[in-house]
């Protein structure tokens, strides 16, 4: 089974809908992330969390919201998804506690259509 | 500016041919360098992985980070087919999160 995992793969909405994007991981990690991806852009990283009470804003948190339900899931919602919120979007974990390097896995994404 | 700047592409090569990815970054507290790879619609993967100056080979992968110029790059020798993909370059201080490239989009053409 893939350590990190996400729910849906797919996802077509029309704008003004709540969407909830889920992830799962069984790596046992701290740290996870939400990141979205458009061509061109990169990564650009959404929020993060660093344990299950700390929550912190990315690059581009407006319009986002998340949910660390638990140490092994993260949840990411658009309150009110607008077309412009089309992208792929992935998730992503890293490290044990305490450990110096932030080497990243990630999900293999969400692939998002706001209508 | 951005913290982590990385050559755009696309990049087509022909098979056999040795690519070179290229990262340009900012902050001289970054002490490790990772290069992730993407193949198409699937999340990146680490690829390779590095804390000082000089390289690091694995197999037809060279990692060269060159801290004085802030600059770090990735060889690929002999390059084939299935090294098409999208590489990133992430960029990192101990303790800290990752910090990522835009990625650059490699074709290699048979």
């Amino acid at each position: 089974d893939a350590d990190v995992t996400q729910t849906p793969r797919n996802r077509i909405t029309k704008t003004g809908k709540r969407i909830m994007l889920e992830c799962s991981q069984t790596k046992g990690h701290d740290r996870m992330y939400w990141y979205r991806q458009d061509p061109g852009l990169g990564l650009r990283l959404i929020y993060y969390s660093f344990d299950v009470k700390d929550i912190n804003k990315g690059e581009i948190s407006d319009g986002y919201s998340v949910s660390r339900q638990a140490q092994a899931k993260f949840s990411l919602s658009l309150e009110s998804a607008i077309p412009n919120q089309t992208a792929l979007y992935f998730c992503a974990t890293s490290v044990e506690r305490g450990a110096a390097v932030d080497t990243q896995y990630f999900g293999p994404g969400t692939r998002l259509t706001v209508l | 500016q951005k913290e982590v700047e990385q050559d755009p592409g696309p990049l087509s090569v022909p098979e056999g041919a040795i690519v070179s990815l290229n990262c340009t970054y900012s902050n001289s507290a970054f002490q490790y360098f990772m290069w992730y790879r993407q193949y198409s619609r699937k999340g990146p993967e680490l690829l390779m992985y590095t804390y000082s100056s000089g390289n690091k080979e694995d197999g037809r992968f060279t990692a060269q980070v060159d801290k004085s110029s802030k600059y770090i790059s990735l060889f690929i020798r002999d390059s084939q087919p299935s090294d098409s993909a999208t590489y990133l370059c992430a960029i990192g201080t101990s303790g800290s999160r990752l910090t990522f490239g835009e990625g650059t989009q490699l074709t290699v053409n048979p």
